[in-house]
């Protein structure tokens, strides 16, 4: 079973209006913590957001939040007053407190195009 | 500060040849990963290590190996490279998230053609 489904394959959004990247996760772990990396289209992997399990308040960083929902099991990625420059694929992660490697595991990505 | 960086960036192969990998980081991590992506796919753990000398299976290991002689070094191998190994490689590097939220450090990845 899939452990991080993200379901948009594709997006757009206008420019300067919010759109939200749908993710799901799975785990039994209690522990566990849920990132959010952009890739443009030159390659890198850029951290965005964090969420652990016991925070109490959803997360936000500048324009980014995470509507995190616990019991559903979601973690969303909000993004503000979309930019142009926000044109990318956008991958959510998680890592899980009892595997001991710390490795995380990834969805398989949401490509968000922002239209001028 | 470099960060994380790997070498080559682009590379081509033909079936059968072997090469490998360099991930280097300069933020004394402990711990090191190799991943791979392919189209349409996220990242894939391929092996990582917790600390200099020691090396572990991820998910898809087959046709790899790996060595973590220095701390600062990661080295992927591919002995015997085929088609299916076409890919980018990326390394990652972080601490020990004791406080859950230190991130993986990415490198700026490594084109892998396999003719």
């Amino acid at each position: 079973a899939q452990k991080i489904t993200q379901t948009q394959p594709g997006m757009f959004v206008q420019e300067k209006e919010a759109v939200t990247l749908d993710c799901t996760y799975d785990t039994s772990d209690p522990s566990y913590g849920l990132f959010w990396y952009k890739q443009p289209s030159s390659g890198e992997m850029i951290f965005l957001i964090y969420q652990g399990s016991y925070d109490q308040q959803n997360a936000t960083e500048g324009r980014y939040s995470l509507n995190f929902q616990k019991a559903r099991k979601s973690a969303n990625l909000v993004i503000s007053a979309s930019q142009l420059g926000d044109s990318a694929m956008y991958f959510c992660a998680m890592r899980e407190g009892l595997d001991s490697s710390y490795k995380l595991i990834f969805g398989s990505g949401t490509r968000l195009l922002v239209r001028p | 500060n470099a960060g994380v960086t790997q070498t080559p960036k682009f590379r081509v192969l033909k079936t059968g040849q072997s090469m490998t990998l360099l991930c280097a980081q300069d933020m004394n991590h402990e711990y090191m990963y190799w991943y791979r992506q392919d189209p349409g796919m996220g990242l894939r753990l391929i092996h990582y290590s917790v600390g200099e000398g020691t090396t572990a299976k991820g998910e898809v290991p087959d046709g790899y190996n790996v060595s973590r002689l220095k701390k600062q070094n990661f080295l992927l191998g591919l002995e015997s490279a085929a088609p299916s190994q076409t890919s980018v490689y990326f390394c990652a590097s972080s601490q020990r998230p004791a406080s859950g939220t230190e991130t993986q450090y990415f490198g700026p990845g490594t084109r892998l053609l396999v003719l």
